[in-house]
């Protein structure tokens, strides 16, 4: 099971928003609604943020969201802020009952 | 509000084995689902394979498969990853997780160093 293809960086400053792609298969994230995202700072487990592609657990802020079109997923982060700096990976059920993570993505806010 | 805590970290010689231990506590052991996920330095998140205590039944990625056993202790809410034949790149941090096709909460890492 390959990783799934993340963008290894994306930047953005203060207020704006950024969006941060996840493609994979239709034997992975097109083929099911189980595309989950994760939040990681340095030297700290990882923190979900959203499920099931575009639900926020409880005390998740708004501003982060998931959606899917075909095999690409997506997260978007609105009015990014400092402390939203971090890794982020994307995860997908897949067609062999497994589960695959992107190759994560390093969010830098200017 | 379920916590796992995990067991500390290792230093092992190449080709010994490993076990680490991940301890849950709040929810019904029994009934979810736990995962392991290592991360080597500097590199991405790698879903090992996972355990259904109730089941008594695992399952493994592919890469890991003749590799790695995952148990659970149902009396002590405890699941456990045993990876043998041990070599430089398993120098990682490994995480447990409670799945449903996610993983939350995480268990707060065991970083295990293979090192002659």
């Amino acid at each position: 099971q390959s990783a799934l293809t993340q963008p290894a960086s994306v930047s953005g400053s203060p207020g704006q928003s950024i969006t941060i792609s996840c493609t994979g298969t239709s034997s992975d994230v097109g083929g099911y609604n189980y595309v989950s995202w994760y939040q990681q700072h340095p030297g700290k487990a990882p923190k979900l943020m959203i499920y099931d592609v575009s639900n926020r657990p409880s005390g998740v802020s708004n501003r982060f969201s998931g959606s899917k079109s075909g095999n690409t997923a997506s997260l978007t982060i609105s009015g990014l802020q400092a402390e939203d700096e971090a890794d982020y990976y994307c995860s997908s059920y897949t067609s062999s009952s497994t589960l695959v993570f992107g190759t994560g993505t390093k969010v830098t806010v200017l | 509000q379920v916590q796992l805590v995990q067991s500390g970290a290792e230093v092992k010689k190449p080709g010994s084995s490993v076990k680490v231990s991940c301890k849950a506590s709040g929810g019904t052991f029994s009934s979810y689902t736990i995962s392991w996920v290592r991360q080597a330095p500097g590199q991405g998140l790698e879903w090992m394979g996972r355990i259904i205590p109730i089941l008594g039944i695992a399952n493994y990625a592919q890469k890991f498969q003749g590799r790695v056993t995952i148990t659970a202790d149902k009396s002590t809410s405890t699941a456990y990853m045993e990876l043998s034949s041990l070599r430089s790149e398993d120098t990682a941090v490994y995480y447990c997780a409670r799945e449903g096709y996610w993983f939350d909460p995480w268990g707060q890492g065991t970083l295990v160093t293979v090192s002659s």
